[in-house]
């Protein structure tokens, strides 16, 4: 099993439609959570950083973390054309140590 | 927010040749960097974490030989790929992390490295 499962899509929907991404991982000492958007041939950039369970929110953007069943989620509302990306979540255990990624979820808005 | 940068973002070089790719931190100082690479339609591989003025830890399977990095300051790392074979064909991606507690990474925009 690996450590971080993530189905690498592709996924299309409408503009305005609500995105659910998500990964699994099996590793329960993982702390730190993040999602990246990775545009093609471009490098991931940074959209949420949650730390251990909760939630956060970030405009359009809300990120879930449920470490009882190691299931982290990003949730997009009124998804728009300039969100088709490929949606990559990571993770770690300790600050300062390389992040363990999801294979990336691809992603596609159609207007 | 922070910003890393790379250089250069696309090289083509024949096979055998050496290739050197710049790592640098902006606006903040790095103590940790890392090296990934992705091969299309792939996740990022970590290869190799590279911390200042000390030795880069590689990952199994990475020849240390063969990509040899070096941590020279706290804003700029480098990654050569010696001898470079076809098969060492990728997009290269650095990354890091700003230290003082913070467990995010910023990533560099890539570089794209074919050999023929």
């Amino acid at each position: 099993q690996k450590e971080v499962e993530q189905d690498p899509g592709p996924l299309s929907v409408p503009e305005g439609a609500i995105v659910s991404l998500n990964c699994t991982y099996s590793n329960s000492a993982f702390q730190y959570f993040m999602w990246y958007r990775q545009y093609s041939r471009k490098g991931p950039e940074l959209l949420m950083y949650t730390y251990s369970s909760g939630n956060k929110e970030d405009g359009r953007f809300t990120a879930q973390v449920d470490k009882s069943s190691k299931y982290i989620s990003l949730f997009i509302r009124d998804s728009q054309p300039s969100d088709s990306a490929t949606y990559l979540c990571a993770m770690t255990y300790q600050a300062g140590t390389a992040l363990i990624f999801g294979k990336g979820t691809t992603l596609s808005v159609s207007s | 927010g922070a910003v890393v940068s790379q250089h250069p973002s696309w090289v083509i070089c024949k096979s055998g040749t050496s290739v050197k790719i710049e790592c640098r931190s902006l606006d903040f100082q790095a103590t940790t960097m890392f090296w990934y690479r992705q091969f299309p339609k792939q996740s990022l591989m970590l290869m190799a974490t590279s911390n200042e003025g000390s030795k880069a830890t590689y990952e199994q399977g990475v020849e240390k030989d063969k990509f040899l990095i070096n941590h020279a300051s706290l804003t700029l790392s480098t990654l050569t790929v010696t001898s470079a074979h076809p098969e060492d064909s990728s997009f290269y991606i650095c990354s890091a992390n700003p230290g003082t507690g913070q467990e995010t990474q910023y990533f560099g925009p890539g570089t794209r490295l074919l050999v023929l």
